[in-house]
């Protein structure tokens, strides 16, 4: 079975400072995928970055980056230059395919880490 | 519009009644999901469709029914209502097996 570990509970930063969020994940898997998925107080989940395993190049979105270490099995999220929109829980989540029932891509997320941006 | 939406948004009822969720996607995904996110902001799968054929359907009460009458719906009806089903419920879909979801805003469900 695979798991998604968020080790940081909650965290917070400065206006404008960077931040990084942690990410472990557990598999034997060799063929997946990665996610950053950010839900605010309006609970809606919105995908923030994606990163294929087979790719070795960090995934990069504006001010959003990842750093994958495939070996070590970690993939953290890293906010430059933080806004109070990014004021939100951050799920990391782990997509490989599940041999159960008629076998498919099944999604897998980690606890979540809380993520306060002080003005 | 609405990429992923269902209905309703809050949904407050009591023990023992049977309640539905709906949801419709206009994206022309292949897959849809219903995910539980308990009160520790947990989500867990609970059931997947493609083409409105069940293919993951987790350890889940049998009260808990998914009906896919076409491949932009999967609604999801629950019988005999306990607190424990007290949880935001969200729908999602995907263009693929392996593509990045897209949630709807979530139904949030207080049994009484």
């Amino acid at each position: 079975a695979q798991t998604v570990t968020q080790s940081q509970p909650e965290m917070s930063v400065q206006e404008a400072e960077t931040v990084t969020l942690s990410c472990t994940y557990d598999t034997s898997e060799n063929n997946y995928y990665l996610f950053w998925y950010k839900q605010p107080p309006s609970r809606q989940m919105i995908l923030v970055i994606r990163q294929e395993a087979y790719k070795q190049q960090n995934a990069t979105e504006n001010r959003f980056s990842v750093n994958f270490q495939k070996a070590a099995k970690s993939f953290s999220l890293k906010i430059s230059d933080s806004q109070l929109g990014d004021t939100a829980m951050y799920f990391c989540a782990f997509m490989a395919f599940s041999y159960s029932g008629a076998g498919s891509y099944q999604l897998t997320f980690g606890k979540g880490t809380k993520l306060s941006v002080i003005p | 519009d609405t990429a992923v939406s269902q209905t309703p948004k809050y949904l407050v009822t009591q023990m023992g009644n049977d309640k539905s969720i709906k949801c419709e996607q206009n994206l022309g995904h292949d897959t849809m999901y219903w995910y539980k996110q308990d009160s520790k902001k947990f989500l867990k799968i609970m059931f997947s469709y493609n083409n409105k054929e069940l293919i993951i359907n987790e350890t889940v009460p049998n009260r808990f029914s998914p009906k896919s009458p076409d491949k932009a719906h999967l609604n999801l009806h629950i019988n005999s209502l306990e607190l424990g089903d007290s949880a935001v419920y969200f729908c999602a879909s995907s263009r693929t097996y392996n593509s990045p979801l897209h949630f709807g805003n979530g139904t949030r469900l207080t049994v009484t």
